[in-house]
């Protein structure tokens, strides 16, 4: 069965500029997690999506957003993107919200702002 | 606020040898640990997942224990070979959030 689909793979931005990632889940997967990851900080936990509400928020500031559709697709936006912005982004799936079923990873979106 | 730490944060290893990746947890009410492997710029792979009421499991080469009390799992890796090589996470589940170590990078010598 198809995993965790991610996309774009790579992007390059310009700094102020928006972004928009995306994130299929699992077929029957109804929670999607996203996470940043870099060098210095390492897995940062963004939000977690569940039956289109979002469950849980870390800590990142508003620029940060995300929607999940009726499909349980999801996307994540970065408005007004930042150098430090650029990092690894992560989604993740699982069949319900609180992590009893554990995640599955997608391979990500390498996002650069220059 | 639970605190993940992996230990050690490198090991090399000669090809065949067993051995031991550490993690440790500070609130020990969690839901289940999830360990990953991560090979560079790519994704997590879900390796071994524990439920709290666990106390291992096992796939393949792969044997990963859990001691709530203490706060600490162990992911066992037997015959090492080359392509084991990456770097190993392992992620603490409680109350809706879900924390990551600092992760092991592996490498396996031929």
């Amino acid at each position: 069965k198809a995993g965790v689909t991610q996309t774009p793979r790579y992007l390059i931005k310009t700094r102020g500029q928006q972004v928009t990632l995306s994130c299929s889940p699992i077929s029957g997967h109804r929670s999607v997690s996203w996470y940043q990851q870099t060098p210095g900080q390492g897995l940062q936990f963004l939000f977690e999506y569940f039956s289109e509400t979002q469950r849980n928020k870390g800590n990142f500031p508003g620029r940060f957003s995300g929607r999940q559709f009726s499909n349980s697709r999801s996307e994540m936006n970065v408005s007004t993107l930042e150098l430090g912005d650029s990092a690894l982004y992560l989604c993740a799936s699982s069949l319900e919200t609180g992590g009893l079923y554990g995640y599955t990873f997608g391979s990500g979106t390498r996002l650069t702002v220059v | 606020k639970q605190e993940v730490t992996q230990i050690p944060a490198a090991l090399s290893v000669p090809e065949g040898e067993n051995l031991v990746l550490n993690c440790s947890f500070t609130d020990s009410a969690i839901y289940n640990l999830q360990w990953f492997r991560q090979d560079p710029g790519k994704g997590l792979t879900s390796l071994l997942l524990i439920q709290s009421s666990q106390r291992e499991q096992t796939s393949g080469r792969l044997n990963a224990s859990l001691d709530k009390s203490s706060g600490r799992s162990t992911l066992y890796i037997a015959a090492s070979q080359p392509g084991d090589s990456a770097t190993y996470l392992c992620a603490v589940h409680n109350n809706n959030d879900m924390r990551f170590g600092a992760g092991t990078r592996l490498t396996v010598k031929p």
